[in-house]
Protein backbone atom coordinates (compact mmCIF):
# COMPACT_ATOMS: atom_id res chain seq x y z
CA UNK A 1 0.00 0.00 0.00
CA UNK A 2 1.22 3.68 -0.73
CA UNK A 3 2.34 5.65 1.76
CA UNK A 4 1.51 9.70 1.91
CA UNK A 5 3.07 11.41 -0.66
CA UNK A 6 4.39 14.66 -1.41
CA UNK A 7 5.85 16.73 -3.88
CA UNK A 8 8.11 18.52 -4.39
CA UNK A 9 10.51 17.24 -1.93
CA UNK A 10 12.81 19.98 -2.47
CA UNK A 11 12.30 23.84 -3.51
CA UNK A 12 14.30 26.62 -3.35
CA UNK A 13 12.49 30.24 -3.85
CA UNK A 14 13.36 33.68 -3.67
CA UNK A 15 11.55 36.01 -1.26
CA UNK A 16 7.90 37.37 -2.60
CA UNK A 17 7.82 34.60 -4.44
CA UNK A 18 4.91 32.28 -4.34
CA UNK A 19 5.09 28.34 -3.77
CA UNK A 20 2.70 25.47 -3.89
CA UNK A 21 3.14 21.93 -2.61
CA UNK A 22 0.91 19.18 -3.21
CA UNK A 23 -0.03 16.24 -1.09
CA UNK A 24 -1.55 12.86 -2.08
CA UNK A 25 -2.70 10.58 1.36
CA UNK A 26 -2.90 7.55 1.48
CA UNK A 27 -6.34 5.67 0.38
CA UNK A 28 -8.77 5.58 2.03
CA UNK A 29 -7.71 8.09 4.89
CA UNK A 30 -10.46 11.07 5.21
CA UNK A 31 -7.91 12.93 7.84
CA UNK A 32 -5.33 15.29 6.05
CA UNK A 33 -2.79 17.47 7.86
CA UNK A 34 -0.30 19.47 7.04
CA UNK A 35 2.47 19.99 9.35
CA UNK A 36 5.11 22.57 9.80
CA UNK A 37 8.42 21.46 11.17
CA UNK A 38 11.56 24.06 11.87
CA UNK A 39 14.82 23.10 12.66
CA UNK A 40 15.29 21.31 15.50
CA UNK A 41 11.73 21.35 16.45
CA UNK A 42 8.82 18.92 16.64
CA UNK A 43 5.83 19.37 13.96
CA UNK A 44 3.13 22.16 14.47
CA UNK A 45 -0.10 21.52 12.58
CA UNK A 46 -1.06 24.45 10.34
CA UNK A 47 -4.53 22.87 9.53
CA UNK A 48 -6.71 19.61 9.95
CA UNK A 49 -9.05 18.50 7.18
CA UNK A 50 -12.07 15.82 7.57
CA UNK A 51 -12.25 15.10 3.98
CA UNK A 52 -13.02 18.27 2.14
CA UNK A 53 -14.02 20.56 5.72
CA UNK A 54 -10.81 21.93 7.19
CA UNK A 55 -12.01 21.94 11.29
CA UNK A 56 -8.45 23.30 12.50
CA UNK A 57 -6.46 25.69 10.59
CA UNK A 58 -6.23 27.93 13.74
CA UNK A 59 -2.98 27.58 13.55
CA UNK A 60 -3.01 28.77 9.96
CA UNK A 61 -0.98 32.21 8.67
CA UNK A 62 -4.10 33.13 6.32
CA UNK A 63 -2.24 36.53 5.14
CA UNK A 64 0.28 34.32 2.92
CA UNK A 65 -0.73 31.01 3.27
CA UNK A 66 -3.86 28.75 2.18
CA UNK A 67 -5.08 25.31 1.60
CA UNK A 68 -7.51 23.38 -0.19
CA UNK A 69 -8.89 19.44 -0.58
CA UNK A 70 -11.32 20.56 -3.20
CA UNK A 71 -12.59 16.49 -4.02
CA UNK A 72 -11.99 15.16 0.31
CA UNK A 73 -8.46 13.26 -1.46
CA UNK A 74 -5.71 15.49 -2.88
CA UNK A 75 -4.45 18.81 -1.10
CA UNK A 76 -2.28 21.97 -2.02
CA UNK A 77 -0.85 24.26 0.60
CA UNK A 78 0.60 27.58 -0.96
CA UNK A 79 2.73 30.74 0.60
CA UNK A 80 1.92 33.88 -0.96
CA UNK A 81 4.00 35.58 -0.73
CA UNK A 82 7.15 33.36 0.78
CA UNK A 83 8.89 35.17 3.48
CA UNK A 84 12.54 34.00 4.74
CA UNK A 85 11.58 32.54 8.07
CA UNK A 86 8.82 30.37 6.04
CA UNK A 87 11.88 27.94 5.69
CA UNK A 88 11.03 25.08 6.98
CA UNK A 89 9.44 21.41 5.84
CA UNK A 90 6.14 20.98 5.56
CA UNK A 91 4.90 17.89 6.17
CA UNK A 92 1.76 16.12 5.23
CA UNK A 93 0.15 13.30 6.55
CA UNK A 94 -3.36 11.47 6.83
CA UNK A 95 -5.21 8.82 8.91
CA UNK A 96 -8.04 6.91 8.99
CA UNK A 97 -10.25 9.44 11.17
CA UNK A 98 -10.07 11.41 13.73
CA UNK A 99 -8.46 9.23 16.91
CA UNK A 100 -6.20 6.98 14.94
CA UNK A 101 -2.87 7.22 14.18
CA UNK A 102 -1.26 9.69 11.83
CA UNK A 103 0.98 8.31 9.18
CA UNK A 104 3.61 11.01 7.57
CA UNK A 105 4.57 11.57 4.10
CA UNK A 106 8.39 12.45 3.61
CA UNK A 107 8.21 15.84 3.80
CA UNK A 108 8.80 19.09 1.30
CA UNK A 109 11.80 20.70 2.48
CA UNK A 110 11.43 24.84 1.06
CA UNK A 111 14.15 27.31 1.48
CA UNK A 112 13.69 30.95 0.67
CA UNK A 113 16.54 32.96 -0.26
CA UNK B 1 -4.17 22.65 27.75
CA UNK B 2 -1.67 19.96 26.98
CA UNK B 3 1.51 19.73 26.32
CA UNK B 4 4.94 17.42 25.83
CA UNK B 5 8.26 17.76 27.50
CA UNK B 6 11.43 16.03 26.42
CA UNK B 7 14.40 17.02 28.26
CA UNK B 8 16.67 15.62 26.36
CA UNK B 9 17.58 17.48 23.45
CA UNK B 10 20.73 14.83 22.42
CA UNK B 11 21.15 11.75 23.93
CA UNK B 12 24.97 10.21 22.93
CA UNK B 13 25.42 6.40 23.64
CA UNK B 14 27.81 3.66 22.60
CA UNK B 15 26.64 0.82 20.08
CA UNK B 16 24.95 -1.70 21.79
CA UNK B 17 24.05 0.19 25.18
CA UNK B 18 21.15 0.59 26.29
CA UNK B 19 18.85 3.42 26.02
CA UNK B 20 16.18 5.61 27.35
CA UNK B 21 14.61 9.01 26.15
CA UNK B 22 11.99 10.41 28.34
CA UNK B 23 8.99 12.30 28.00
CA UNK B 24 6.64 13.49 30.10
CA UNK B 25 3.42 14.92 29.02
CA UNK B 26 0.56 17.14 30.53
CA UNK B 27 -3.11 17.05 30.45
CA UNK B 28 -6.22 17.66 32.13
CA UNK B 29 -8.21 15.05 29.53
CA UNK B 30 -7.09 11.37 28.48
CA UNK B 31 -4.53 10.88 25.78
CA UNK B 32 -2.97 8.54 23.55
CA UNK B 33 0.60 8.41 23.54
CA UNK B 34 2.84 7.62 20.59
CA UNK B 35 6.73 7.71 19.46
CA UNK B 36 8.15 8.92 16.00
CA UNK B 37 11.15 8.58 14.55
CA UNK B 38 12.69 10.60 12.21
CA UNK B 39 15.62 9.74 10.05
CA UNK B 40 17.53 12.14 8.11
CA UNK B 41 15.63 14.03 5.14
CA UNK B 42 12.79 12.08 5.92
CA UNK B 43 9.32 12.14 7.17
CA UNK B 44 8.23 10.65 10.38
CA UNK B 45 7.64 6.89 11.17
CA UNK B 46 5.52 5.35 13.89
CA UNK B 47 7.76 3.37 16.35
CA UNK B 48 4.66 2.73 19.04
CA UNK B 49 1.81 3.78 20.07
CA UNK B 50 -0.30 3.66 23.59
CA UNK B 51 -3.73 3.32 23.34
CA UNK B 52 -4.70 1.57 26.38
CA UNK B 53 -4.67 -1.83 28.22
CA UNK B 54 -1.27 -3.20 28.93
CA UNK B 55 1.07 -0.45 29.87
CA UNK B 56 4.18 -1.49 28.20
CA UNK B 57 3.82 -1.17 24.65
CA UNK B 58 6.55 -2.77 22.26
CA UNK B 59 7.03 -1.34 18.85
CA UNK B 60 9.15 -1.46 15.98
CA UNK B 61 13.38 -2.06 16.11
CA UNK B 62 13.37 -3.33 19.24
CA UNK B 63 12.04 -0.22 21.10
CA UNK B 64 9.71 -0.31 24.01
CA UNK B 65 8.17 2.15 25.78
CA UNK B 66 6.16 1.79 29.23
CA UNK B 67 3.03 4.27 30.00
CA UNK B 68 3.24 5.89 33.82
CA UNK B 69 0.03 7.19 34.51
CA UNK B 70 0.84 8.83 37.90
CA UNK B 71 3.98 10.32 36.61
CA UNK B 72 2.41 11.39 33.42
CA UNK B 73 5.52 9.52 31.38
CA UNK B 74 6.15 7.50 28.60
CA UNK B 75 9.58 6.76 28.43
CA UNK B 76 11.53 4.98 25.54
CA UNK B 77 13.74 2.37 26.12
CA UNK B 78 15.78 0.20 23.73
CA UNK B 79 18.42 -2.90 25.24
CA UNK B 80 20.74 -2.27 22.95
CA UNK B 81 20.85 0.47 20.36
CA UNK B 82 22.84 -0.15 16.96
CA UNK B 83 24.02 2.55 14.79
CA UNK B 84 21.34 2.71 12.50
CA UNK B 85 19.35 4.11 15.17
CA UNK B 86 20.81 7.26 15.02
CA UNK B 87 18.11 9.32 14.63
CA UNK B 88 15.41 12.34 16.04
CA UNK B 89 12.72 10.71 18.09
CA UNK B 90 9.67 12.51 18.74
CA UNK B 91 6.95 11.97 21.56
CA UNK B 92 3.43 13.12 20.89
CA UNK B 93 0.01 12.78 22.80
CA UNK B 94 -3.36 12.89 21.15
CA UNK B 95 -6.55 13.66 23.09
CA UNK B 96 -8.63 10.55 23.17
CA UNK B 97 -12.28 12.42 22.32
CA UNK B 98 -13.03 16.11 21.43
CA UNK B 99 -10.60 17.41 18.89
CA UNK B 100 -8.43 14.57 18.79
CA UNK B 101 -5.69 17.12 18.61
CA UNK B 102 -2.38 16.06 17.96
CA UNK B 103 0.92 17.85 20.57
CA UNK B 104 4.50 16.66 19.76
CA UNK B 105 7.13 17.41 21.66
CA UNK B 106 10.54 19.05 20.41
CA UNK B 107 12.20 15.90 20.21
CA UNK B 108 15.66 14.04 21.17
CA UNK B 109 18.48 13.30 18.87
CA UNK B 110 19.95 10.24 19.73
CA UNK B 111 23.63 9.37 18.59
CA UNK B 112 25.03 6.14 18.58
CA UNK B 113 28.73 5.99 18.80
CA UNK B 114 30.73 3.24 17.56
Amino acid sequence: EAGVVQSPRYKIIEKKQPVAFWCNPISGHNTLYWYLQNLGQGPELLIRYENEEAVDDSQLPKDRFSAERLKGVDSTLKIQPAELGDSAVYLCASSSGSGNTIYFGEGSWLTVV
Amino acid sequence: AQSVTQLDSQVPVFEEAPVELRCNYSSSVSVYLFWYVQYPNQGLQLLLKYLSGSTLVKGINGFEAEFNKSQTSFHLRKPSVHISDTAEYFCAVQLSSGTYKYIFGTGTRLKVLA
